[in-house]
């Protein structure tokens, strides 16, 4: 069993829709967890980083932590073209040291 | 804010031959790297973690005599990937960790765009 488990998608979703990502994990001592977005043959690029359970609101973005359930989540409001890409969720024990990546989530939002 | 560069974004080469991939922090300096590679539509697989001044530290199951780190200042670290095949093609990506931690109390790792492997 993966560390982290992600659905890979494709997930494709009407312009405007809530786009709606998660991640389940198996190890409790991660405490630090990220959202990062990844185009086609681009570096991953951070979207939300967030300390233990709770929400966080950014914009468009929206991730939760429920550790208890060991689960994360990201949404994202009013769905643009834009957003198309890959999704990636990745989770650490601490701040500083290396991450736990899922496998991704390609999202298609369509016009 | 925060850059990281990786060279060459994207490179060929014949079976047998070495190759060199870069990663600067151009507007900080970095304690740390991290060497990641990642298999079409797969994710993230941390290679190495490399700290200047020291030896990288491998995962297990990546041979450190094939993949060679140097992480020689504080803004540079080299990834040479030693007698490279086919199988060694895959998309090389590098993040680094600032020195300050003011820096990285809000993103712990920046990430360079990668480099593309490909051996004949």
């Amino acid at each position: 069993q993966k560390e982290v488990e992600q659905d890979p998608g494709p997930l494709s979703v009407p312009e405007g829709a809530i786009v709606s990502l998660n991640c389940t994990y198996s190890n409790s001592a991660f405490q630090y967890f990220m959202w990062y977005r990844q185009y086609s043959r681009k570096g991953p690029e951070l979207l939300m980083y967030t300390y233990s359970s709770g929400n966080k609101e950014d914009g468009r973005f929206t991730a939760q932590v429920d550790k208890s359930s060991k689960y994360i989540s990201l949404f994202i409001r009013d769905s643009q073209p834009s957003d198309s890409a890959t999704y990636l969720c990745a989770m650490g024990e601490d701040s500083w040291g290396k991450l736990q990546f899922g496998a991704g989530t390609q999202v298609v939002v369509t016009p | 804010g925060a850059v990281v560069s990786q060279h060459p974004s994207w490179v060929i080469c014949k079976s047998g031959t070495s190759v060199k991939i870069e990663c600067r922090s151009l507007d900080f300096q970095a304690t740390t790297m991290f060497w990641y590679r990642q298999f079409p539509k797969q994710s993230l697989m941390l290679m190495a973690t490399s700290n200047e001044g020291s030896k990288a530290t491998y995962e297990q199951g990546v041979e450190k005599d094939k993949f060679l780190i140097n992480h020689a200042s504080l803004t540079l670290s080299t990834l040479t990937v030693t007698s490279a095949h086919p199988e060694d093609s895959s998309f090389y990506i590098c993040s680094a960790r600032p020195r300050d931690r003011a820096e990285y109390s809000n993103q712990p790792q920046h990430f360079g765009d990668g480099t593309r492997l490909s051996i004949l």
